[in-house]
């Protein structure tokens, strides 16, 4: 597709229940970031993956979140037994990184997608 | 102390004023810098990069300042439409490549 492309728009679930959220990125980027963001709050990043290397895990609140990047594409982030405080929109954005790229010189944006929001009753 | 730290504001101003927003940013080496846009309950959408040099589009001027690790954002001429949260985005060095870094946003009510 032409950007990034979140499912569900919308997903309500029981406490207790887990969820699946699902990020396509735009084709061919290398970088892929998950942010959550609370009602009237700022983004609060979760995860980073760039490329094969390891992901960068620092922004994940707990262990009940996890998140899997499947073939350097398509990004699932998981959240277990659910809590209503894991209520809120989860933002995907994925960005053209190059490796090597010369010290100084501008480095390409991210783009993100429409988010799920994610309410938990 | 957070890598990006914005005045959360919100800031009201009339339209036709001219409003600047700061942002600081503790990483020395951060390489790049952007200023985004996110209108209420849509996503972040990218408004300009930041150059050393300073750059201007329109109505929006950004200017960097690398010994200081401080970046601005000016709108001149206010509209209605320029009501929203502006996000000061810098990248940082995370397992040998740049991450981006995004501040919490600094909310801009423009009025009649």
């Amino acid at each position: 597709g032409a950007g990034v492309s979140q499912s569900p728009s919308n997903k309500v679930t029981e406490k207790g229940k887990d969820v699946e959220l699902r990020c396509d990125p735009i084709s061919g980027h290398t970088a892929l970031y998950w942010y959550r963001q609370s009602l009237g709050q700022g983004l609060e990043f979760l995860i980073y993956f760039q490329g094969n290397s390891a992901p960068d895990k620092s922004g994940l609140p707990s262990d009940r979140f996890s998140a899997e990047r499947t073939g350097g594409s398509v990004s699932t982030l998981t959240i277990q037994r659910t809590q209503q405080e894991d209520s809120a929109v989860y933002l995907c954005a994925s960005s053209l990184v190059l490796g090597g790229h010369p010290p100084g010189a501008s480095l390409p944006s991210a783009f993100f997608g429409q988010g799920t929001r994610l309410t938990v009753v | 102390r957070k890598e990006v730290e914005q005045d959360p504001g919100p800031f009201n101003v009339p339209e036709g004023a001219t409003v600047a927003f700061n942002c600081t940013y503790s990483n020395s080496a951060s390489q790049s810098f952007f200023w985004y846009r996110q209108d209420c309950r849509k996503e972040p959408k990218l408004l300009m990069s930041v150059y050393s040099s300073g750059n201007e589009d329109g109505r929006f001027t950004a200017q960097l300042n690398r010994a200081s690790q401080y970046i601005s954002l000016l709108i001149r001429d206010s509209k209605l439409s320029d009501s929203a949260t502006y996000l000061c985005v810098v990248t940082s060095l995370s397992g040998g490549y740049n991450k981006l870094i995004f501040g919490a946003g600094t909310r801009l009510a423009v009025h009649p």
